[in-house]
């Protein structure tokens, strides 16, 4: 049981460049969320999904899109990479709405921008 | 904005001895989790605590919760190495899109044998 696969791991870009992280999730839940975690700022949500096409705003959205075309898919893309997008990303997944259960996170994404 | 604020930022102790940690929180919440991050992975969930429960045990772990206070705290009752991890408390956050969690920014966590 993989739980939430997150690729790739590591990643550097140049600014301007654009790329997509996927995260993929087996246990069939309904909501998945994108986070950023930065020295000293804890882990800050960027989207989130409540379901197979849906997606909402989190926290810090600007310079990121999301899809989830597929319930067991979520992606965040970056249009055009800027240096403060520099950050480990986290995915998570959770069965469903109910704040009673856990969230589930994948390993991250380091991602650089030079 | 974040929810949640963990005290302290650090803390450094021996094996065998028991760590605290405290988070604080301004809005009304239903449930609060604790969450452990080792090195270079992702948040491990570790215990949830509901806004009428005072007091919950899991193993090692005690969490106690303070709704007119607004905090909580997460207590590792005689401390190994392999807890050396930073932990961060959650609360919940609902909208018209959903619910999602804001996280605190953690304490790290040193048990030195």
């Amino acid at each position: 049981n993989a739980g939430v696969t997150q690729t790739p791991k590591f990643r550097v870009l140049k600014t301007g460049q654009s790329m997509t992280l996927l995260c993929a999730q087996d246990m069939n839940h309904e909501y998945m969320y994108w986070y950023r975690q930065d020295p000293g700022m804890g882990l800050r949500l960027i989207h989130y999904s409540v379901g197979e096409g849906t997606t909402a705003k989190g926290e810090v959205p600007d310079g990121y899109n999301v899809s989830r075309l597929k319930k067991q898919n979520f992606l965040l893309g970056l249009e055009s990479a800027a240096p403060s997008q520099t950050s480990v990303y986290f995915c998570a997944s959770s069965p469903t709405g109910n704040s009673n259960q856990p969230q589930h996170f994948g390993d991250g994404t380091r991602l650089s921008i030079l | 904005s974040q929810q949640g604020e963990e005290d302290p930022q650090a803390l450094s102790i021996q094996e065998g001895e028991n760590a605290t940690m405290n988070c604080s929180y301004k809005t009304s919440i239903n449930n609060l989790q604790w969450y452990r991050q080792n090195s270079g992975r992702g948040l491990v969930h570790l215990i949830l605590i509901r806004s009428n429960e005072r007091e919950k045990h899991s193993g090692r772990l005690r969490v106690t919760l303070d709704t007119s206070k607004k905090s909580s705290s997460l207590l590792i009752t005689a401390s190994r190495a392999a807890d050396t991890a930073s932990y961060f408390c959650a609360t919940d956050v609902y909208s018209n899109s959903g619910y999602a969690l804001n996280f605190g920014k953690g304490t790290s966590l040193l048990v030195t044998p």
